[in-house]
């Protein structure tokens, strides 16, 4: 059974930067990649990017570009997702999500909240 | 960059009663790279309906999908207690996007 594990509940201040980790098991790490996905409180879901576990491939949401940088360690099978230069409206719960051999989300981390606040 | 705009934005229904949720493309997309999430409060998406019309796995046979090109519908054919939530379109295509939701409520 496909599980991820996020990080905890970050507390930023405006301009700094937030790692958050997400820790995978269930199935063979390098065989599918994962989706980042945002969202701001009381609002919808937004895609962020995503990240080949196979060969660290990436594409991100041109929002996002130049700010964020998502990378895969396949030693722990874990996906790292960096966001820079932090604002209040980066404020949201932000998750990991698995993706089957078809590109579709079927498996979601619990979310990691990360407040941005002086 | 596809926008997806789901309609209404809020539905006001009674248990029992059917629902039908739009969801519109700004562009045609693929039939093959188009779900339906729901979510309840405080919890992660879970997936309802991929490639158009297929139900994930453990979903009801109450929840169908159709549509094709631009527009695309979720219809829930007898709401339960529990499908009381949101719901997102999601394009999960080149580039992926999401919908901004749809609340189904309890009249």
């Amino acid at each position: 059974q496909v599980q991820l594990v996020q990080s905890g509940t970050e507390l930023k201040n405006p301009g700094a930067s937030v790692k958050i980790s997400c820790q995978a098991s269930g199935y063979i790490f390098t065989t599918y990649g994962f989706d980042w996905v945002r969202q701001a409180p009381g609002q919808g879901l937004e895609w962020m990017g995503w990240i080949s576990a196979y060969n660290g491939n990436t594409k991100y949401a041109q929002r996002f570009q130049g700010r964020v940088t998502m990378t895969t360690d396949t030693s722990t099978s874990a996906g790292y997702m960096e966001l820079r230069s932090l604002g209040s409206d980066d404020t949201a719960v932000y998750y990991c999500a698995h993706l089957d051999p078809n590109n579709r989300i079927d498996y979601w981390g619990q979310g990691t909240l990360v407040i941005v606040s002086s | 960059e596809i926008v997806l705009t789901q309609s209404p934005g809020t539905l006001s229904l009674s248990p029992g009663e059917r629902a039908t949720l739009s969801c519109r493309a700004s562009q045609s997309v693929s039939s093959s790279s188009f779900a339906w999430y729901q979510q309840k409060p405080g919890q992660a998406p879970r997936l309802l309906i991929y490639a158009t019309s297929n139900r994930a796995t453990g979903i009801p046979d109450r929840f169908g999908g159709s549509g094709s090109g631009t527009d695309f519908t979720l219809a829930i054919s007898r709401l339960d207690p529990e499908d009381f939530a949101m719901y997102y379109c999601h394009h999960y295509g080149s580039p992926r996007t999401f919908g901004q939701g749809t609340k189904v409520e309890v009249k």
